[in-house]
Protein backbone atom coordinates (compact mmCIF):
# COMPACT_ATOMS: atom_id res chain seq x y z
CA UNK A 1 0.00 0.00 0.00
CA UNK A 2 1.29 3.05 -0.77
CA UNK A 3 1.24 6.16 1.60
CA UNK A 4 0.43 9.54 0.03
CA UNK A 5 2.14 12.14 2.56
CA UNK A 6 1.02 15.65 2.26
CA UNK A 7 1.96 18.42 4.48
CA UNK A 8 1.57 20.68 6.28
CA UNK A 9 -1.82 19.08 7.36
CA UNK A 10 -2.97 22.67 7.82
CA UNK A 11 -1.79 26.15 6.92
CA UNK A 12 -2.85 30.21 7.81
CA UNK A 13 -1.80 32.63 5.39
CA UNK A 14 -2.40 35.81 5.23
CA UNK A 15 -4.42 37.64 2.09
CA UNK A 16 -1.84 38.54 -0.30
CA UNK A 17 0.90 36.12 0.24
CA UNK A 18 2.00 33.31 -1.48
CA UNK A 19 2.19 30.00 -0.45
CA UNK A 20 2.69 26.42 -0.92
CA UNK A 21 2.57 22.85 0.18
CA UNK A 22 3.73 19.23 -0.58
CA UNK A 23 2.79 15.70 -1.39
CA UNK A 24 5.34 13.51 -1.26
CA UNK A 25 5.37 9.55 -1.71
CA UNK A 26 7.60 6.47 -1.73
CA UNK A 27 7.75 4.85 -5.18
CA UNK A 28 7.43 6.34 -8.57
CA UNK A 29 5.42 3.66 -9.48
CA UNK A 30 2.12 5.31 -10.30
CA UNK A 31 0.12 6.34 -13.05
CA UNK A 32 -0.62 10.03 -12.53
CA UNK A 33 -0.89 12.30 -9.67
CA UNK A 34 -3.86 14.19 -8.80
CA UNK A 35 -4.73 17.45 -7.05
CA UNK A 36 -7.91 18.22 -5.91
CA UNK A 37 -9.39 21.13 -4.45
CA UNK A 38 -12.40 20.70 -1.38
CA UNK A 39 -14.11 23.07 -0.20
CA UNK A 40 -16.36 22.90 3.26
CA UNK A 41 -19.70 21.21 2.07
CA UNK A 42 -19.29 21.09 -1.51
CA UNK A 43 -17.49 17.84 -3.41
CA UNK A 44 -13.48 17.55 -4.66
CA UNK A 45 -13.34 19.47 -7.35
CA UNK A 46 -10.06 18.78 -10.10
CA UNK A 47 -7.13 21.49 -10.23
CA UNK A 48 -4.49 19.64 -11.90
CA UNK A 49 -3.73 15.65 -13.26
CA UNK A 50 0.15 15.57 -13.87
CA UNK A 51 2.00 12.81 -15.78
CA UNK A 52 5.36 13.05 -16.16
CA UNK A 53 8.98 13.91 -14.48
CA UNK A 54 9.35 17.68 -14.61
CA UNK A 55 5.57 18.05 -15.44
CA UNK A 56 4.49 21.34 -14.34
CA UNK A 57 0.71 22.76 -15.07
CA UNK A 58 -1.03 26.20 -14.57
CA UNK A 59 -4.38 27.58 -13.29
CA UNK A 60 -4.83 31.27 -12.67
CA UNK A 61 -2.80 31.65 -9.59
CA UNK A 62 -1.92 27.86 -8.98
CA UNK A 63 0.66 26.16 -10.50
CA UNK A 64 1.72 22.65 -9.35
CA UNK A 65 5.29 20.39 -10.35
CA UNK A 66 6.15 17.16 -9.81
CA UNK A 67 9.66 15.60 -9.21
CA UNK A 68 9.10 11.28 -9.76
CA UNK A 69 12.62 11.03 -8.86
CA UNK A 70 12.80 12.85 -5.83
CA UNK A 71 9.12 11.75 -4.95
CA UNK A 72 7.35 14.81 -4.68
CA UNK A 73 5.04 17.52 -5.92
CA UNK A 74 4.57 20.56 -5.34
CA UNK A 75 1.38 23.22 -5.19
CA UNK A 76 1.83 26.60 -5.41
CA UNK A 77 -0.78 29.47 -4.97
CA UNK A 78 0.37 32.91 -5.88
CA UNK A 79 -1.41 35.87 -3.96
CA UNK A 80 -3.87 34.37 -1.51
CA UNK A 81 -7.16 35.11 -1.90
CA UNK A 82 -9.93 34.01 0.81
CA UNK A 83 -11.75 32.07 -1.54
CA UNK A 84 -8.74 29.95 -1.82
CA UNK A 85 -9.49 28.84 1.48
CA UNK A 86 -9.90 25.20 1.32
CA UNK A 87 -8.17 21.60 1.93
CA UNK A 88 -6.11 20.52 -0.98
CA UNK A 89 -5.63 17.04 -1.92
CA UNK A 90 -3.35 14.92 -4.10
CA UNK A 91 -3.87 11.46 -4.76
CA UNK A 92 -1.51 8.87 -7.13
CA UNK A 93 -3.41 6.65 -9.88
CA UNK A 94 -1.90 3.39 -8.90
CA UNK A 95 -0.36 0.41 -11.16
CA UNK A 96 -2.33 -2.70 -10.25
CA UNK A 97 -0.97 -5.30 -12.72
CA UNK A 98 -3.95 -5.38 -14.86
CA UNK A 99 -4.50 -1.06 -15.13
CA UNK A 100 -4.76 1.76 -12.76
CA UNK A 101 -6.98 1.67 -10.08
CA UNK A 102 -8.62 4.14 -8.28
CA UNK A 103 -7.40 7.02 -6.53
CA UNK A 104 -5.34 6.94 -3.50
CA UNK A 105 -5.71 10.30 -1.64
CA UNK A 106 -3.42 11.73 0.88
CA UNK A 107 -5.24 13.51 3.83
CA UNK A 108 -4.86 16.88 2.57
CA UNK A 109 -3.21 20.09 3.78
CA UNK A 110 -5.85 22.54 5.03
CA UNK A 111 -5.64 26.17 3.95
CA UNK A 112 -7.17 28.78 5.62
CA UNK A 113 -6.53 32.26 3.94
CA UNK A 114 -6.96 35.27 6.79
CA UNK A 115 -7.89 38.70 5.86
CA UNK B 1 -21.63 21.67 -10.22
CA UNK B 2 -19.88 18.54 -11.76
CA UNK B 3 -22.19 17.35 -13.13
CA UNK B 4 -22.41 13.87 -11.07
CA UNK B 5 -25.50 13.03 -9.23
CA UNK B 6 -25.94 11.42 -5.99
CA UNK B 7 -28.83 10.42 -3.71
CA UNK B 8 -29.87 10.55 -0.90
CA UNK B 9 -28.04 13.48 0.63
CA UNK B 10 -28.64 12.54 3.93
CA UNK B 11 -29.46 8.41 5.55
CA UNK B 12 -29.70 7.71 9.28
CA UNK B 13 -29.53 4.34 9.52
CA UNK B 14 -29.52 1.02 12.18
CA UNK B 15 -26.79 -0.58 13.24
CA UNK B 16 -27.80 -3.68 11.21
CA UNK B 17 -29.56 -3.06 8.41
CA UNK B 18 -29.19 -2.25 4.72
CA UNK B 19 -29.31 0.63 2.55
CA UNK B 20 -28.05 1.80 -1.51
CA UNK B 21 -26.52 4.56 -2.52
CA UNK B 22 -27.27 5.85 -5.83
CA UNK B 23 -25.14 7.39 -8.19
CA UNK B 24 -25.79 9.01 -11.72
CA UNK B 25 -22.37 9.98 -13.97
CA UNK B 26 -21.85 12.57 -15.98
CA UNK B 27 -23.47 12.49 -19.62
CA UNK B 28 -21.25 10.26 -21.37
CA UNK B 29 -19.26 8.94 -19.04
CA UNK B 30 -18.69 5.29 -18.79
CA UNK B 31 -16.64 4.53 -15.35
CA UNK B 32 -18.11 5.41 -11.99
CA UNK B 33 -15.79 5.14 -9.13
CA UNK B 34 -17.11 5.09 -5.25
CA UNK B 35 -14.79 6.33 -2.65
CA UNK B 36 -15.67 6.09 1.15
CA UNK B 37 -14.40 9.52 3.66
CA UNK B 38 -14.42 8.34 7.36
CA UNK B 39 -13.62 10.46 10.13
CA UNK B 40 -10.15 10.96 10.51
CA UNK B 41 -9.43 9.21 7.49
CA UNK B 42 -8.66 10.13 3.84
CA UNK B 43 -10.64 9.18 0.93
CA UNK B 44 -10.81 5.68 0.03
CA UNK B 45 -11.25 3.89 -2.86
CA UNK B 46 -13.92 1.39 -2.69
CA UNK B 47 -14.45 0.08 -6.28
CA UNK B 48 -14.80 1.18 -9.81
CA UNK B 49 -17.04 0.16 -12.71
CA UNK B 50 -16.78 0.32 -16.27
CA UNK B 51 -20.16 0.64 -19.09
CA UNK B 52 -21.40 -1.91 -16.70
CA UNK B 53 -18.30 -4.20 -15.54
CA UNK B 54 -16.30 -4.10 -12.70
CA UNK B 55 -12.81 -3.02 -13.15
CA UNK B 56 -11.32 -2.54 -10.31
CA UNK B 57 -11.55 -2.87 -6.45
CA UNK B 58 -9.81 -1.28 -3.44
CA UNK B 59 -10.71 -1.79 0.01
CA UNK B 60 -14.23 -2.90 -0.35
CA UNK B 61 -15.78 -4.86 2.74
CA UNK B 62 -17.33 -8.13 1.45
CA UNK B 63 -20.66 -6.48 3.24
CA UNK B 64 -20.58 -3.85 0.71
CA UNK B 65 -21.44 -4.30 -3.16
CA UNK B 66 -22.04 -2.14 -5.98
CA UNK B 67 -23.23 -2.24 -9.76
CA UNK B 68 -23.08 -0.41 -12.74
CA UNK B 69 -26.67 -0.50 -14.75
CA UNK B 70 -27.37 0.07 -18.49
CA UNK B 71 -28.16 3.24 -18.21
CA UNK B 72 -24.82 3.83 -16.27
CA UNK B 73 -25.67 4.88 -13.16
CA UNK B 74 -24.51 2.89 -10.05
CA UNK B 75 -25.54 2.05 -6.66
CA UNK B 76 -23.33 1.02 -3.82
CA UNK B 77 -25.17 -1.66 -1.33
CA UNK B 78 -23.88 -1.61 2.48
CA UNK B 79 -25.21 -4.32 3.97
CA UNK B 80 -24.91 -5.49 7.97
CA UNK B 81 -23.91 -1.96 8.82
CA UNK B 82 -21.85 -1.05 11.61
CA UNK B 83 -21.22 1.74 13.23
CA UNK B 84 -17.94 2.33 11.76
CA UNK B 85 -19.50 2.34 8.56
CA UNK B 86 -20.68 6.37 9.38
CA UNK B 87 -19.18 8.03 6.47
CA UNK B 88 -19.43 10.19 3.49
CA UNK B 89 -19.75 7.80 0.81
CA UNK B 90 -18.57 9.86 -3.04
CA UNK B 91 -19.25 8.72 -6.65
CA UNK B 92 -17.17 9.92 -9.26
CA UNK B 93 -17.09 9.66 -12.54
CA UNK B 94 -15.09 9.71 -15.85
CA UNK B 95 -15.20 9.12 -19.11
CA UNK B 96 -13.13 6.30 -20.06
CA UNK B 97 -11.06 3.26 -18.26
CA UNK B 98 -7.66 3.36 -16.94
CA UNK B 99 -6.61 6.27 -18.69
CA UNK B 100 -4.54 8.03 -16.22
CA UNK B 101 -4.65 11.34 -18.04
CA UNK B 102 -8.49 11.09 -17.18
CA UNK B 103 -10.31 13.53 -14.11
CA UNK B 104 -12.17 12.10 -12.13
CA UNK B 105 -15.45 14.14 -11.13
CA UNK B 106 -16.93 13.79 -7.89
CA UNK B 107 -20.44 13.92 -6.81
CA UNK B 108 -22.17 15.90 -3.94
CA UNK B 109 -21.79 12.68 -1.83
CA UNK B 110 -24.09 10.85 0.46
CA UNK B 111 -23.73 11.39 4.28
CA UNK B 112 -24.34 7.99 6.34
CA UNK B 113 -24.98 7.44 9.85
CA UNK B 114 -25.37 4.36 11.65
CA UNK B 115 -26.69 4.92 15.24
Amino acid sequence: ILNVEQSPQSLHVQEGDSTNFTCSFPSSNFYALHWYRWETAKSPEALFVMTLNGDEKKKGRISATLNTKEGYSYLYIKGSQPEDSATYLCALLMYSGGGADGLTFGKGTHLIIQP
Amino acid sequence: DSGVTQTPKHLITATGQRVTLRCSPRSGDLSVYWYQQSLDQGLQFLIQYYNGEERAKGNILERFSAQQFPDLHSELNLSSLELGDSALYFCASSSRTRQYTDTQYFGPGTRLTVL
